[in-house]
């Protein structure tokens, strides 16, 4: 099977802008996770989605969001940037089936913000 | 809410058997994770323990102590491949990660 696949993998952006990110679950897999990950917070959970529902969520404002479709694939947004966003995005997928909770992470998406 | 703690970083010598200590509070428990990351690459899943005891895969074992909120890594047996990041989680749909354990192996 196919891993899980983020685009973009690079993204330079202006503070203010806005930004969509994108993530391919592996097949089979309904829960898509994302997490941010920076120097000096680590990993944070930002949100869950199961069948195109935000089941989960983190501490992350409002200008967070995200969505799923009935593919399982997952898009994020992240609107007004700001210099502290920059971060690697991370996308999980899960295997409900298990019981274990292994996440199977993407490669990422390094956001910069300047 | 849930914290894990980790130590930051640590150094042991090529050969030599590493344990990465994790002690974690949560108001709901399922199960201890751990995970690795190599600098630019993406968290890889180690093992699980939702037990308690000791779980073994190949030169990596996990322990878990329920009672007293700890468990840790094992890594035996070091090799060079194995410097990176080790995390360790709880959660099933929404994960919290410890703040990471730089392993550094020197020759």
């Amino acid at each position: 099977k196919a891993g899980v696949t983020q685009t973009p993998r690079y993204l330079i952006k202006t503070r203010g802008q806005q930004v969509t990110l994108s993530c391919s679950p592996i097949s089979g897999h309904r829960s898509v996770s994302w997490y941010q990950q920076t120097p000096g917070q680590g990993l944070q959970f930002l949100f869950e989605y199961f069948s195109e529902t935000q089941r989960n969520k983190g501490n992350f404002p409002g200008r967070f969001s995200g969505r799923q479709f009935s593919n399982s694939r997952s898009e994020m947004n992240v609107s007004t940037l700001e210099l502290g966003d920059s971060a690697l995005y991370l996308c999980a997928s899960l295997d409900s089936g298990t019981g274990s909770g292994e996440q199977y992470f993407g490669p990422g998406t390094r956001l910069t913000v300047t | 809410g849930q914290s894990l703690e980790q130590p930051s970083e640590v150094t042991a010598v090529e050969g030599a058997i590493v344990q990465i200590n994790c002690t974690y509070q949560t108001s709901g428990f399922y199960g201890l994770s751990w995970y690795q990351q190599h600098d630019g690459g993406a968290p890889t899943f180690l093992s699980y323990n939702a037990l308690d005891g000791l779980e073994e895969t190949g030169r990596f074992s996990s322990f878990l102590s329920r009672s007293d909120s700890y468990g840790y890594l094992l890594l035996q047996e070091l090799q060079m491949k194995d410097s990176a990041s080790y995390f360790c989680a709880v959660g099933y749909q929404k994960v919290t990660f410890g703040t990471g354990t730089k392993l550094q192996v020197i020759p």
